[in-house]
């Protein structure tokens, strides 16, 4: 079954810094990937996919991801952070024909002024 | 924009008492989760319907747990009884559910439980 591997905990970058989050997962074929984020206390909101084609993908909020098929890496990456960034992040992973996500323990990441 | 709804927000309960969550999908979904997300960590698939049908509840502890989407709409999750250890984030979600493409999941706010 694939799985997904966030190696940062916790990570802060001051205001206005780029962002890099790390994401490794475990698939034995092409994978489907994800990346969402949650404010404290509130549910996963989307912020871009990847499912094929362009290895670059942009999403909402200035943010971009690079699938990475020889590493098995979707980075996910911001090039200067605002602090309503302040949240968790969660990479996850659906293998080819099912539904089946699995997710990251996800990266907390504070914004420092 | 469409969005999924859950409620109660946030939900307090003592140990072995019964406990239900609501969780209504965006319109025209056929497919919908129920994830556990315990503090620290990632959510965790409970259950997934397609229609009203069940189509994966194998990590769902089926002694305490339980969960109908009668009409393939709307969908309830009941804990009886609850237990200190249920204590998590409870988080629904969405998706079309139409063919055998992989699918976005569209999350709902959520609801917080503890138990005490």
């Amino acid at each position: 079954a694939q799985s997904v591997t966030q190696p940062d905990i916790h990570i802060t970058v001051s205001e206005g810094a780029s962002l890099e989050l790390r994401c490794n997962y475990s698939y034995g074929a092409t994978p489907y990937l994800f990346w969402y984020v949650q404010s404290p206390g509130q549910g996963l909101q989307l912020l871009l996919k990847y499912f094929s084609g362009d290895t670059l993908v942009q999403g909402i909020k200035g943010f971009e991801a690079e699938f990475k098929r020889s590493q098995s890496s979707f980075n996910l990456r911001k090039p200067s952070v605002h602090w309503s960034d302040a949240a968790e992040y969660f990479c996850a992973v659906v293998g080819y024909n099912n539904n089946d996500m699995r997710f990251g323990a996800g990266t907390r990441l504070t914004v420092k002024p | 924009e469409a969005e999924v709804a859950q409620s109660p927000r946030y939900k307090i309960t003592e140990k072995s008492q019964a406990v239900a969550f609501w969780c209504d999908p965006i319109s025209g979904h056929a497919t919908l989760y129920w994830y556990r997300q315990i503090l620290g960590q990632g959510p965790e698939l409970l259950v997934q319907f397609q229609d009203e049908s069940v189509v994966d509840d194998s990590q769902l502890p089926k002694d305490r747990f339980s969960a109908e989407r009668l009409k393939g709409v709307d969908s309830t999750l009941k804990i009886q009884p609850a237990e200190l250890g249920d204590s998590a984030m409870y988080l629904c979600a969405s998706s079309l559910g139409r063919g055998i493409e992989i699918e976005t999941q569209y999350f709902g706010p959520g609801t917080r439980l503890l138990v005490l």
